[in-house]
């Protein structure tokens, strides 16, 4: 079965420091993952997707697939970064999602 | 202004009682999904839409309907078979299978049920 782990619940770092909130996965397959991010009274939404290989705000995910894992990283972490973060699985068949069970990240000054 | 619309923001329920959740989406997306939200459990999925007259269980359907008539809306109901109802409920949408956005969701606000 498919099944995303975030072995952390909450993150706590100070402003500048570097963040790496830590995801690994169970697939079968080839997997596609996701990182979506929940700030403060905002909707749910998509941060980053390995396949784009793209920065978003600052933050970089590698898939390994040699560690099954899909971290994602700032070097810098800012205090607008605070937000509760979610890795996702695409799961086999049809487009669902399979989420992790959310990283709370606390950036303070 | 484009996106999902779910209402209503609060609710409050008297055990026995079934409630219907809206979820409205003007993206012109192909499928829809509710997914429930409690604290340390992450998003777990509850039904799921890909057209319109066709939806399938997701993980933790029992004790919840949905229905799918028209391609905007795909509301749900918690029934009173629903051993623990109070939650943060979430609808979203995706574009339709044959697209590179496909896995890419859409969340709506969120409709936070009590029960009494």
């Amino acid at each position: 079965a498919q099944r995303v782990t975030q072995p952390e619940k909450l993150l706590s770092v100070f402003k500048g420091a570097p963040v790496e909130l830590k995801c690994n996965y169970s697939y079968s397959g080839s997997p596609e993952l996701f990182w979506y991010v929940q700030y403060s009274r905002q909707r749910l939404q998509l941060l980053l997707r390995h396949i784009s290989r793209e920065s978003i705000k600052g933050f970089t995910a590698d898939l390994n697939k040699g560690e099954t894992s899909f971290h994602l990283k700032k070097p810098f972490a800012q205090e607008e970064d605070s937000a509760m973060y979610y890795c996702a699985l695409k799961n086999t068949g049809f487009q669902k999602l399979v989420f992790g069970t959310g990283t709370r990240l606390l950036v303070s000054p | 202004d484009g996106g999902i619309t779910q209402s209503p923001k609060y609710l409050f329920r008297k055990e026995g009682q079934n409630v219907t959740l809206s979820c409205e989406q003007n993206l012109n997306h192909d499928a829809m999904y509710w997914y429930r939200q409690d604290p340390g459990q992450g998003l777990r999925l509850i039904y799921y839409s890909q057209i319109v007259n066709d939806f399938q269980k997701g993980d933790i359907a029992e004790g919840y309907s949905v229905s799918r008539e028209k391609k905007e809306s795909f509301p749900l109901t918690v029934t009173s078979a629903q051993k623990n109802p109070t939650a943060f409920y979430l609808c979203a949408s995706s574009i339709g299978r044959r697209s590179s956005g496909a896995n890419v969701l859409t969340f709506g606000a969120g409709s936070r049920l009590t029960v009494l």
